[in-house]
């Protein structure tokens, strides 16, 4: 059963364009978080989906971020016109249930 | 809003010392607090979970504590060693709400000198 898989792992992208992050969950769970860590701050929660739902997008900025848990295939963080502040750790949870989450090794993206 | 902190930010200790971690929570309303590793540059590994009902957890040279009610917990590390240079987090996960979100402390940054 293999972790939970995040790519790509590094992403450069220039201001202006937009960054996609993909995070396949562990084999049979249906709940996925997205966490952002900043330079030299805590990770902090973004958004928590289920399989089709977004549960809970509280720590999502109100522009420009969006994320989605189709059906099929991956989660997908979605970043339009990025800007150098969003440079950061981009890290996926799993968990089956409310039960203790799994990382995955995280998305570092570099705004030029 | 819960807050978590970490002391002490950074700690360098020599190989082969017992050391302790500490992490305080302001809301002791939560479901489970974990203890993770995180190596520069790379992703999260979780060491320990706690759930609310426990008062410790132990695996291998570590050994977890959990105070609910003073808002605190522990993370002991026996017979450090280099390969335990890390960063240590600690995240307490709510009890209320229909989402799981962890909040994250600051972290310590653990140096054991061979």
């Amino acid at each position: 059963n293999a972790g939970v898989m995040q790519n790509p792992r590094h992403l450069v992208r220039r201001r202006g364009q937009e960054a996609r992050l993909r995070c396949s969950p562990m084999k049979g769970h249906s709940h996925v978080y997205w966490y952002r860590q900043l330079p030299e701050e805590g990770l902090k929660f973004m958004v928590y989906l289920q399989k089709e739902n977004i549960i809970d997008e509280s720590g999502m900025p109100k522009e420009r971020f969006s994320a989605e848990f189709p059906k099929e295939g991956p989660s997908i963080l979605r970043i339009q016109q990025v800007v150098r502040g969003d440079s950061a750790a981009y890290f996926c949870a799993s968990s089956p249930a409310d039960t203790e989450a799994f990382f995955g090794q995280g998305t570092r993206l570099t705004v030029v | 809003k819960q807050e978590v902190t970490q002391i002490p930010a950074a700690l360098s200790v020599p190989e082969g010392e017992n050391l302790v971690l500490n992490c305080s929570f302001t809301d002791s309303a939560i479901y489970n607090l974990q203890w993770f590793r995180q190596d520069p540059g790379k992703g999260l590994t979780s060491l320990l979970l706690i759930q609310s009902s426990q008062r410790e957890q132990t695996s291998g040279r570590l050994n977890a504590s959990l105070d609910k009610s003073s808002g605190r917990s522990t993370l002991y590390i026996a017979a450090s060693q280099p390969g335990d240079s890390a960063t240590y987090l600690c995240a307490v996960s709510p009890s209320s709400g229909s989402a799981r979100q962890l909040t994250f402390g600051s972290g310590t940054q653990l140096t054991v000198l061979p």
